[in-house]
């Protein structure tokens, strides 16, 4: 089982619609939880930290589920400008050096 | 504003050559990595470092090997280029302080082994 696993997609909806990424994580004892972005041919870069009471950053919302294993991210009102690869990240929590674990991403096309 | 800058955007080798990929990153954090990305894997841990002359085998360390001499430059090395080291490679760096070890990454280099 991989350690964390996300729905590749692709995700195809329409500009303004609502749309859901789950994401499931192996070790109980993460801490960190991040959804990062990444445009096609680009480096990752962070979107939003999850934290344990969920948080939201105008469209976006996460969530963390930590009795099911699970971080979400919804999006409201989708812009074209959304389409990307949205990859759901973790710590290992086994030491303190910072390593993370990433999910394969799920690719959102947003169309007109 | 973070900044992780990496040598190349592009570089073509040969089957044999030996390939140096620099990382440098300008926020004084203790945690640099070196990362590949090949389609249907995603990110996969090469090697990281959390200090000066530190470093340990992240997931797929075979065929490489890595040197941090200061603390703002880590760099990668293939000793022996092969072509199923053809990738895209990330270097990212993160701090040691507080609980979420926000990484942050380099543009990137695409290598094509030939």
């Amino acid at each position: 089982r991989k350690e964390v696993e996300q729905d590749p997609g692709p995700f195809n909806v329409p500009e303004g619609a609502t749309v859901a990424f789950n994401c499931t994580y192996s070790n109980s004892a993460s801490q960190s939880f991040f959804w990062y972005r990444q445009d096609c041919r680009k480096e990752p870069k962070l979107l939003m930290s999850v934290y344990s009471s969920g948080n939201e950053d105008g469209r976006f919302t996460a969530q963390l589920n930590r009795a099911s294993q699970y971080i979400s991210l919804l999006i409201r009102d989708s812009k074209l400008s959304d389409s990307a690869t949205y990859l759901c990240v973790v710590n290992t929590a086994s030491s303190n050096t910072g390593k993370l674990i990433f999910g394969q991403g799920t690719t959102l096309q947003v169309k007109p | 504003d973070v900044k992780v800058t990496q040598s190349s955007r592009y570089l073509v080798k040969r089957t044999g050559e030996k390939v140096f990929l620099e990382c440098v990153q300008d926020m004084d954090h203790e945690n640099m990595f070196w990362y590949r990305q090949d389609p249907g894997l995603g990110l996969r841990l090469i090697y990281f470092s959390y200090d000066v002359k530190m470093k340990e085998k992240g997931d797929i360390p075979e065929g490489y090997s890595v040197s941090r001499e200061k603390k703002e430059r880590f760099s990668l090395i293939l000793e022996s280029a092969s072509t199923n080291q053809t990738s895209m490679y990330l270097c990212a760096s993160s701090p040691t302080s507080g609980v979420f070890y926000e990484q942050y990454f380099g543009p990137g280099t695409r290598l094509t082994v030939t």
